[in-house]
């Protein structure tokens, strides 16, 4: 099972809004709606952020949203703070036999 | 509040094992699948495998099937897993993550064991 494609950077503006894609085929990200994003700032472990393609736990902020289309997952993070410079990952289910495959990262940078 | 707590960063030679434990607390034990994922140096977060703790039941990902082997003691709500035949390749933080939901994707997330593989 290959990983998941992420850019492996994006930037922004303190106050602008991003999106992070995350792509993978017609056996996972195509196929289920689990999809899940993490934050994991240097040195921590990592953090739900989304998980069921567009759902938050408690304690997220609503400027983390999710969504899919296809094969392609994307998190979108609006009025981008100093905070959220991170990397991010995403995960899919793909199937019984390997349950879960991560994208490479993606590190966030706030300018 | 769910916590994982693992054990300490461990030190191995080529060719050796390793065990590391994830006690888990704040939730009841048997009612969630626990993941292990690992990540090198620099690198990006490896699903390894998963464990039921009620059943004992467990998956792994291909690329580690025969090396490694995921067990748990109820009595004391602490999932274990153990690595065989190290490399130096190896070298990594070790996370266990209990599930969430009904399909059982990582949401909490232990510490952390880092465990370098040197001779």
């Amino acid at each position: 099972q290959s990983a998941l494609t992420q850019p492996a950077s994006v930037s922004g503006s303190p106050g602008q809004s991003i999106t992070i894609s995350c792509t993978g085929t017609s056996s996972d990200v195509g196929s289920y709606n689990l999809v899940s994003w993490y934050q994991q700032h240097p040195g921590k472990a990592p953090k739900l952020m989304i998980y069921e393609v567009s759902k938050r736990p408690s304690g997220v902020s609503n400027r983390f949203s999710g969504s899919k289309s296809g094969n392609t997952a994307s998190l979108t993070i609006s009025g981008l703070q100093a905070e959220d410079e991170a990397d991010y990952y995403c995960c899919s289910y793909a199937g019984s036999s390997t349950l879960w495959v991560f994208g490479g990262g993606t590190k966030l940078t706030v300018l | 509040q769910v916590q994982l707590v693992q054990s300490g960063a461990e030190v191995k030679k080529p060719g050796a094992s390793v065990k590391v434990s994830c006690k888990a607390s704040g939730y009841t034990f048997t009612s969630y699948d626990i993941n292990w994922v690992r990540q090198a140096t620099g690198q990006g977060l490896e699903w390894m495998g998963w464990m039921n703790p009620n059943s004992g039941n467990t998956g792994y990902a291909q690329k580690f099937q025969g090396r490694v082997t995921m067990t748990r003691n109820t009595s004391i709500s602490t999932a274990y897993m153990e690595l065989s035949s190290l490399r130096s390749e190896d070298t990594a933080v070790y996370y266990c993550a209990r599930g969430g939901g009904y399909s059982g994707y990582p949401h909490y997330w232990g510490q952390g064991t880092l465990v370098t593989v040197s001779s």
